[in-house]
């Protein structure tokens, strides 16, 4: 159980295009979610937390404008990075939190590069 | 914020050694988990635990809450243990359910 998927799990972009990654909750229902990003060989960082129903709130110095973030139901949750350019080159990961517990679980991720 | 340190934050072991992962933090925390992070970037969750002590297979881990810090023993390590493991805490208090990670200590057993 608590199994969290993340859609695509790489992709390549062109600079200047959009880029949208989801992120579900496969087997329990997630009113919280959160997304992070992580460079090499460094930890995460929270950019966001995702709440099903209400806009996301971001973490300092995170654009709103460029990380578009839609929580649309209890299991789904999706990032979009609009505009990108290559420094947004990165590890994107998302987690959500079980409706009953304060038990994260993480997605596998999607590597970003932006060409 | 609270902050979360890691130690150490480089491990290199031989296959069946045993080791002592260490997360300290800064403030009082009622979450607090225990991840591996494989080679491909999965985070794995291994322990649940803001206080006490769990086991699970050769890993276990111990939280003490008033003393605010955590420790992960693995045990009989396997080639496979390697990776980042990474600590994250939640302060106590608060609504939301944010968690803050440490830097990681990265595993690597050798055959």
């Amino acid at each position: 159980g608590a199994v969290v998927s993340q859609h695509p799990s790489w992709v390549i972009c062109k600079s200047g295009t959009s880029v949208k990654i989801e992120c579900r909750s496969l087997d329990f229902q997630a009113t919280t979610m959160f997304w992070y990003r992580q460079f090499p060989k460094q930890s995460l960082m929270l950019m966001a937390t995702s709440n099903e129903g209400s806009k996301a709130t971001y973490e300092q110095g995170v654009e709103k404008d460029k990380f578009l973030i839609n929580h649309a139901s209890l299991t789904l949750s999706t990032l979009t990075v609009t505009s990108a350019h290559p420094e947004d080159s990165s590890f994107y990961i998302c987690s959500a939190r079980d409706l009953w517990a304060y038990t994260q679980y993480f997605g596998p991720g999607t590597r970003l590069t932006v060409l | 914020g609270i902050q979360v340190e890691q130690s150490p934050p480089d491990l290199i072991l031989q296959e069946g050694a045993n080791s002592t992962l260490r997360c300290n933090f800064s403030d009082s925390v009622n979450n607090l988990q225990w991840f591996h992070q494989n080679p491909w970037g999965q985070l794995i969750n291994l322990f649940y635990i803001p206080s006490g002590t769990k086991q699970n297979g050769r890993l276990s881990a111990t939280t003490v809450a008033t003393e605010r810090y955590s420790l992960l023993y693995i045990s009989s390590s396997q080639t496979t243990d390697s990776g980042v493991y990474f600590c994250a805490v939640k302060r106590s208090g608060g609504s939301n359910y944010k968690l803050t990670f440490g830097k990681g200590t990265l595993l690597t057993v050798n055959p």
